[in-house]
């Protein structure tokens, strides 16, 4: 079975500073792992996507992700946050070989930015 | 290029009053469509996934059943909602065929049972 852990329910930076929203996977299969962001009451919008090619995953607005298998962790970081990036952040995993086409979710990191 | 609508955007309803949510899918065919829920300050949890019409596989037995009458329309549905069914639905599509793929979001529909 696969499960995702986001380490962080919140984090707080101040504009310009680096962000760093941590997860953590468990997987029997090798597995894709992806970072969606929601503004509220918005739908999901993807970021970034693993999927066994590049273990540094570069994505929208800045960001990036980077797969460690060693450690099961695929953080996402910024190097300079900006007030538009205040959101909540989704880190995702999915499996090719159970049949089931479906993601499996974290529960969440809410970003704050701090003018 | 490929979008997703889902409506309405918002809906009020009382308990015990049934529910029908939209979902279409412009720009792909043969889709996978899914339904998730997202309960207030939790993640998201798949209710049902279709790989073709008439196609609905069932993730959490619940109060609510899914169709999907045509290629690129899914819909939602119950007989009669709880309490429990108020919280944020989102469709999603990914690719055909593929299973471990991005999958993508509609805007949502916001629904709050009274």
């Amino acid at each position: 079975a696969q499960s995702v852990t986001q380490l962080d329910s919140h984090v707080s930076v101040s504009e310009g500073t680096p962000v760093l929203l941590r997860c953590n996977y468990s997987s029997s299969y090798s597995p894709s792992l992806f970072w969606y962001v929601q503004h509220p009451n918005k739908g999901l919008q993807l970021l970034l996507k693993y999927t066994s090619a590049a273990t540094l995953v570069k994505g929208i607005n800045g960001f990036e992700a980077e797969f460690k298998k060693s450690e099961t962790s695929f953080h996402l970081t910024k190097p300079s946050a900006h007030m538009s990036d205040a959101a909540e952040y989704f880190c995702v995993v999915s499996e090719a070989d159970t049949g089931r086409r479906a993601l499996t979710f974290g529960s969440g990191t809410r970003l704050q930015v701090q003018p | 290029s490929q979008t997703i609508h889902q409506w309405p955007a918002t809906l009020v309803q009382p308990v015990g009053s049934p529910l029908s949510l939209e979902c279409t899918v412009e720009g792909t065919s043969n889709p996978n469509l899914y339904w998730y829920r997202q309960a207030a300050g939790r993640g998201l949890q798949l209710l049902f996934y279709s790989v073709g019409i008439g196609q609905i596989s069932s993730e959490v037995p619940q109060n609510l059943s899914a169709s999907r009458p045509q290629d690129r329309q899914f819909i939602l549905s119950s007989k009669k909602l709880l309490l429990s069914d108020s919280g944020f639905y989102l469709c999603a599509w990914s690719n055909p065929g593929l299973a471990r793929i991005e999958q993508y979001f509609g805007p949502g529909t916001r629904l709050t049972v009274t």
